[in-house]
């Protein structure tokens, strides 16, 4: 199993800043990376697939970078509606595994 | 516009099968490259993936569970469905269903892309006597 740990567990930042999440799998998965938030008592949203394709709908703000091991979601200036959780997500091998989260709080 | 809904008891029993049903509406389950996949979220904590069932009725499941997972599929009713036996109180969670779609458009025509774009709005499931 793949085992992916995010950084850090919670990130205080202020609106109109840059937030940057870092994830990193046990073992290489190229670039099958997905990236989603999630707001209290919500499923989790799709935002970048494929390490930094945008899903359709998300704004230009969030962008995604890596591959092999080392990943990472920018949100270049936040906004009030950006304060989730987020959560990486391997697709390389089965079984599928997220990581633990990153809360982005305001700061 | 695709849309899941899940549904099944609330409360079950220790050492008792937890069953749950998804609902698909606006697509046939059997179209497109699509898993229809489980994954839960115990209270917070992140998601952990339970297990997918492909068109053909292929199945892929978490290690972890495999021994007490069952995925099927109801063509004629357009969902799938969940079997956890012998739970626990570490299952306790919110239980969604899923689909992970695929792309082979653009950057993703070397590599398939592959991600979990439709989500029910998940149900709490606790295990309790």
């Amino acid at each position: 199993e793949i085992v992916m740990t995010q950084s850090p567990a919670t990130l205080s930042v202020s609106p109109g800043e840059r937030a940057t999440l870092s994830c990193r799998a046990s073992q290489s998965v190229s670039t099958k990376l997905v990236w989603y938030h999630q707001k209290p008592g919500q499923a989790p949203r799709l935002l970048i697939y494929g390490a930094s394709t945008r899903a359709t709908g998300i704004p230009a703000r969030f962008s995604g970078s890596g591959s092999g091991t080392e990943f990472t979601l920018t949100i270049s200036s936040l906004q009030s509606e950006d304060f989730a959780v987020y959560y990486c997500q391997q697709y390389h091998n089965w079984p599928r595994t997220f990581g633990q989260g990153t809360k982005v709080e305001i700061k | 516009q695709l849309q899941l809904q899940e549904s099944g008891p609330g409360l079950v029993k220790p050492s008792q099968t937890l069953s749950l049903t998804c609902s698909v509406s606006g697509d046939s389950i059997m179209s497109g490259d699509n898993y229809w996949s489980w994954i839960r979220q115990p209270p917070g904590k992140g998601p952990e993936w339970i297990g997918s069932l492909y068109q053909s009725g292929t199945t892929n499941y978490n290690p972890s569970l495999k021994s007490r997972v069952t995925i099927s599929v109801d063509t004629s009713k357009n969902e799938f469905s969940l079997r956890l036996t012998s739970v626990t109180a570490a299952d306790t969670a919110v239980y969604y269903c899923a689909r992970e779609g695929s792309t082979r458009l653009g950057y993703c025509s070397i590599t398939k892309c592959q991600f979990f774009d439709y989500w029910g709005q998940g149900t709490l499931v606790t295990v309790s006597s």
